[in-house]
């Protein structure tokens, strides 16, 4: 069984430029989430989505949004990089909301470096 | 607020050697605890997930325990190898939400 995948594995970017990453999550997971591990941060909840639709955002501006498709993969969008945003983005799956605390399984992520 | 925090920040062992890594949680309301392995540039590997009615569980030469009243969790690792140098991380899935809060993470080194 194929698990998560994720494009690009790596992405150079100027500042101001706008950047959408993409994920495929493990077939029959609805959920999709993604994470940024920047430099000297931690790993930080960025966006959770099920079914289509925005289920919870972590604490990140509004240049950050994604979106979820009928196949249950999503994209992650970052308009007006800044330099702060160069960072590993990890992707995890999960089946649905059926009773929470759903584990989530991850992709390899992409490294996004803004210059 | 759940903040996950893990100590040391960094740990250096033989080869052979039994460790003990640590991670607390401030909010004992979690799902879960789940223990990942981080390899250099790469993604998370899950290891060990601890649903919050278990004390622990075991994979091999691991085994990761779980107190929520005191709101700490531990990864034992027996017979260290050199193939167990990454990064650990632990994450707790607080209830009423579905996403991860991640601690730092111990960076461990084998030393052959």
């Amino acid at each position: 069984e194929a698990g998560v995948t994720q494009s690009p594995t790596h992405l150079i970017k100027t500042r101001g430029q706008q950047v959408t990453l993409r994920c495929s999550p493990i077939s029959g997971h609805t959920s999709v989430y993604w994470y940024q591990q920047a430099l000297g941060l931690g790993l930080q909840f960025l966006l959770w989505y099920d079914e289509g639709e925005e289920r919870n955002r972590g604490n990140f501006p509004p240049r950050f949004s994604g979106r979820q498709f009928p196949n249950y993969s999503s994209e992650l969008n970052v308009n007006a990089l800044e330099l702060e945003d160069s960072a590993l983005y990890l992707c995890a799956s999960s089946w649905g909301l059926a009773g929470g605390g759903e584990t989530q399984y991850f992709g390899p992520g992409t490294r996004l470096l803004v210059l | 607020k759940q903040e996950v925090t893990q100590i040391p920040a960094a740990l250096s062992v033989p080869e052979g050697e039994n460790l003990v890594l640590n991670c607390s949680f401030t909010d004992s309301a979690i799902y879960n605890l789940q223990w990942f392995r981080q390899d250099p540039g790469k993604g998370l590997t899950s290891l060990l997930l601890i649903q919050s009615s278990q004390r622990e569980q075991t994979s091999g030469r691991l085994n990761a325990s779980l107190d929520k009243s005191s709101g700490r969790s531990t990864l034992y690792i027996a017979a260290s190898q050199p193939g167990d140098s990454a990064t650990y991380l632990c994450a707790a899935t607080p209830q009423g939400a579905q996403k991860l809060v991640f601690g730092q993470g111990t960076r461990l080194t084998i030393n052959p």
